[in-house]
């Protein structure tokens, strides 16, 4: 079975300061990882994505993240928050070429002018 | 590319009756498509995979009867909410999967229900 926590359910921080939003992951076979962004009555959009290669990915908007296996993490950062960053944030894992997409509780991001 | 769409982008019915919502890959096909919920505030739960041309298959305390999904083709598949209850209200995204490489989900822009 896989799961995901994502640390902090709401995120605030200044416009210009670093954005970093936490995800831990279980899963028993190598996990796939990604990271989608929704805004209100929105869908969701990928961010970034792990699939095995690369450790540091590099997505969308500034956002990266980091797939650590020792600390099962695959935190999302971006160096210097925009007010339009403003949303929320979701972290999900599957296995390869899994079927099913098991997602975090999501953390919504405020920044502040 | 992979971009997906729904419709309607919200409907409201009253209780008793069907709706009917469009789920579509517009760029590519799609073998795979999965029906998510959304009620406020909260995460995405998986309803249903959807595979074209067989039957759909749900997860745990899901009613089928009740979420009929039909995959007829590689670009469309459909949720009908049947005998739709105020309980039923809520925000209905669906996602296609890409076939190959990474096999990653795009998502639609989401369909809100709102049973009266």
């Amino acid at each position: 079975a896989q799961s995901v926590t994502q640390l902090g359910s709401h995120v605030s921080v200044s416009e210009g300061a670093l954005v970093l939003l936490r995800c831990n992951y279980s899963s028993s076979v190598p996990p796939y990882l990604f990271w989608y962004v929704q805004y209100p009555n929105q869908g969701l959009q990928l961010l970034l994505k792990y699939t095995s290669a690369a450790t540091l990915v590099k997505g969308i908007n500034g956002f990266e993240a980091e797939f650590k296996k020792s600390e099962t993490s695959f935190h999302l950062t971006k160096p210097s928050a925009h007010m339009s960053d403003a949303a929320e944030y979701f972290c999900a894992v599957s296995s390869p070429r899994g079927n099913k997409l098991v997602f975090g509780a999501g953390t919504i991001l405020r920044v502040k002018s | 590319g992979a971009v997906v769409s729904q419709h309607p982008s919200w409907v409201i019915c009253k209780s008793g009756t069907s709706v009917k919502i469009e789920c579509r890959s517009l760029d590519f096909q799609a073998t795979t498509m999965f029906w998510y919920r959304q009620f406020p505030k909260q995460s995405l739960m998986l309803m249903a995979t959807s595979n074209e041309g067989s039957k759909a298959t749900y997860e745990q305390g899901v009613e089928k009867d009740k979420f009929l999904i039909n995959h007829a083709s590689l670009t469309l598949s459909t949720l009908t909410v049947t005998s739709a209850h105020p309980e039923d209200s809520s925000f209905y995204i669906c996602s296609a999967r890409v076939p190959t490489g990474s096999y990653e989900q795009y998502f639609g822009p989401g369909t809100r229900l709102t049973v009266t």
